[in-house]
């Protein structure tokens, strides 16, 4: 994913707040996504958020968009073991198919 | 009642060998792609394709070719297989621009 970029390794304990970044680099992106990969498993889409929106609040996840700075940020409340997965951010191309690109993921690690 | 299936779940392999991969969605969706995870976890889109269009990931060898027999089903095959072809392979469908949905992967291994 080198045009989404993500850091590689986040480390929280259990009860505590967990903020995932990412970077972008195309500003035509439409869709900014969230997806969870546990172990062995295929890929959950968590939430997404609309480019001309700033926030959006789901249950224990919010998102922040900042779309000047092509900065996009997944904050999980609560932070559980289950939560244990690779979280990836992607943006959607509207004219190339909406075609995903991913960034490299970040791997979350919760301790209880 | 799986929403997007993919066969089979592991697939191993010798180099120079074709092989395939099938992948079915139920969703009623129109569009369906292929992406491949590497070792190191990154997600690459290969193929994009609903009845109208294909757009393929110039970056995708033209060993692998996308063969769509009706609207649900998406099948990848793969010519001359060689080493660095092993990865898991994910299947994923949507209806509108911003719902892709994942299948479980293909963990090809080629020897």
């Amino acid at each position: 994913g080198e045009d989404v970029e993500q850091s590689l390794f986040l480390s929280v304990r259990e009860g505590d707040s967990s903020v995932i970044n990412c970077t972008y680099t195309d500003s035509s992106s439409t869709y900014l996504y969230w997806y969870k990969q546990e172990p062995g498993a295929g890929l959950q889409l968590l939430t997404y958020i609309f480019s001309n929106m700033d926030m959006k609040q789901d249950q224990r996840l919010t998102v922040l968009l900042n779309k000047k700075d092509k900065h996009l940020s997944l904050r999980i409340a609560d932070t559980q073991t289950g939560d244990s997965a690779i979280y990836f951010c992607a943006e959607s191309i509207p004219n190339a198919g909406n075609m995903l690109t991913f960034g490299g993921g970040t791997r979350l690690m919760v301790k209880p | 009642d799986t929403a997007v299936s993919q066969t089979p779940k592991y697939l191993v392999t010798q180099m120079g060998n074709d092989k395939s991969i099938k992948c079915e969605q139920n969703l009623g969706h129109d569009t369906m792609y292929w992406y491949k995870q590497d070792s190191k976890k990154f997600l690459k889109i290969m193929f994009s394709y609903n009845n109208k269009e294909l757009i393929i990931n110039e970056t995708v060898p033209n060993r692998f070719s996308p063969k769509s027999p009706d609207k649900a089903h998406l099948n990848l095959h793969i010519n001359s297989l060689e080493l660095g072809d092993s990865a898991v392979y994910f299947c994923a469908s949507s209806r509108t621009a911003y719902e892709q949905y994942f299948g479980p992967g293909t963990r090809l291994t080629v020897t």
